[in-house]
This record gives C-alpha cells, structure tokens and sequence, in this order.
C-alpha cells in the first residue's frame, strides 16, 4: 500500500516569509509525528498527534512554528517567518496505535529539505 | 538533550566485515529500535528489542539489549555495500504511539 508522503520534497525560501509542509500519512494510523533533521544530526521530535486528542507540542522549538491534522489524517507543519536556522528536512512519520508490538514501528515519508536564503 | 548517543559517529569497512555499532541512553524505556537512513532522507525501521529483551536477531542483524548499562547494539554481520547508510538508535519512553528519541546516528561505508 502507498507509504507516508510529504510534499513538498524541497522548499527553498528567503527569510522572513512563512512556509506549509504537508503530510499524508499511512491510511489507518492514528499517531503522525513531526521530526526536523539538521545537517549532520539526529532526529528532533517537534509534535505528534494522537487520534482526537491534544497534540503533544512539547518539542516545537519556537511560537513560530505551529501544526494542525485535519480530519484525523493529513498534516500541516507551518513556520512563520522563517528564519535561516530552520533550514533541516522536516520528516514525518505515522503509525498505528494498539496494544502489538507492531504499533511501536514508525513509518517515515522521505521528508521536506528546506531551505531558508 | 539527546536520549540515545551512537558510537562510533563514522565507520568504514570493508565488504564481508561485521560492523557493530553502539548506542548509550539515559533514562529508562519500553523498547529500543534501530532505523537505517539512506541519503539522509526518510528513515527504515530495522528492528525492535524489548526492555526485557537481551538480544534479537533479524537476518544478517543482531541487536543486543544491556538495561543495566543503558546501552545497545547493533551487529551487522557479512556487510554488503548496500548497507552504506546512517544507523539510529531510539528509545520509546512509554505507551505506544508516543514520540521517539533518536540519537545522532552512525553514518556506516561499506565498500567494495
């Protein structure tokens, strides 16, 4: 079946303007995370979502960067005017929540490069 | 600050080698998983070891689990140039569903 995808697959920007990464998720999983990946670094969790429940915002870096899942299914990652040190590829990833191990796997888009002049 | 340390941050060998790959945590956990990264884009789920697990096999992978030392590992054996990738470490706290914590990696060449 048709994996996570995002979109865009690079986003170039000058500083300032506000950027929207999207999101699509696996059919059926209820949890979809955000992860940014700078240059040379690990994964940084910035939000996740589960099912109707309040996201954890707890790894968002700044106010600036905000995200909603519409419907319980697609996502958006919105940073408002951006800054350089948010360039990183934005990775998104899903799954399904029950009470298997299988429920702990993540499943990884190939994420957004963005890139902020 | 990071959960899972990998070490070592770079590994070159040779095709045939076993390559091991180490990662330390800090704080207690449910599980640890181990991801591969090709051309740092999307991740790949490799394997996942239970807390009360020591060691797990998959394939040409071996995973060892030490919850005394906070630490675990990552045996490739008879490496293939396609291994070349970054490896990742992360470590799930509690429930299901929740975020992971990831390491730096170990960016692994394999050549031929």
């Amino acid at each position: 079946g048709a994996g996570v995808s995002q979109s865009p697959s690079n986003k170039v920007t000058e500083k300032g303007k506000d950027v929207e990464l999207r999101c699509d998720p696996i059919s059926g999983h209820t949890a979809l995370y955000w992860y940014r990946q700078s240059l040379g670094q690990g994964l940084e969790f910035l939000i996740y979502f589960q099912g109707n429940s309040a996201p954890d915002k707890s790894g968002l870096p700044s106010d600036r960067f905000s995200a909603e899942r519409t419907g319980g299914s697609v996502s958006t990652l919105t940073i408002q005017r951006t800054q350089q040190e948010d360039s990183a590829v934005y990775l998104c990833a899903s799954s399904y929540t029950g009470f298997d191990l299988d429920s702990w796997e993540q499943y990884f888009g190939p994420g957004t490069r963005l890139t902020v002049t | 600050s990071q959960q899972g340390e990998e070490d070592p941050q770079a590994l070159s060998i040779q095709e045939g080698e076993n390559a091991t790959m180490n990662c330390s945590y800090k704080t207690s956990i449910n599980n640890l998983q181990w991801y591969r990264q090709n051309s740092g884009r999307g991740l790949v789920h490799l394997i996942l070891i239970r807390s009360n697990e020591r060691e797990k096999h998959s394939g040409r992978l071996r995973v060892t689990l030490d919850t005394s030392k906070k630490s675990s590992s990552l045996l490739i054996t008879a490496s293939r140039a396609a291994d070349t990738a970054s490896y990742f470490c992360a470590t799930a706290l509690n429930q299901a569903g929740t975020a992971l914590i990831f390491g730096k990696g170990t960016t692994l060449s394999v050549s031929s």
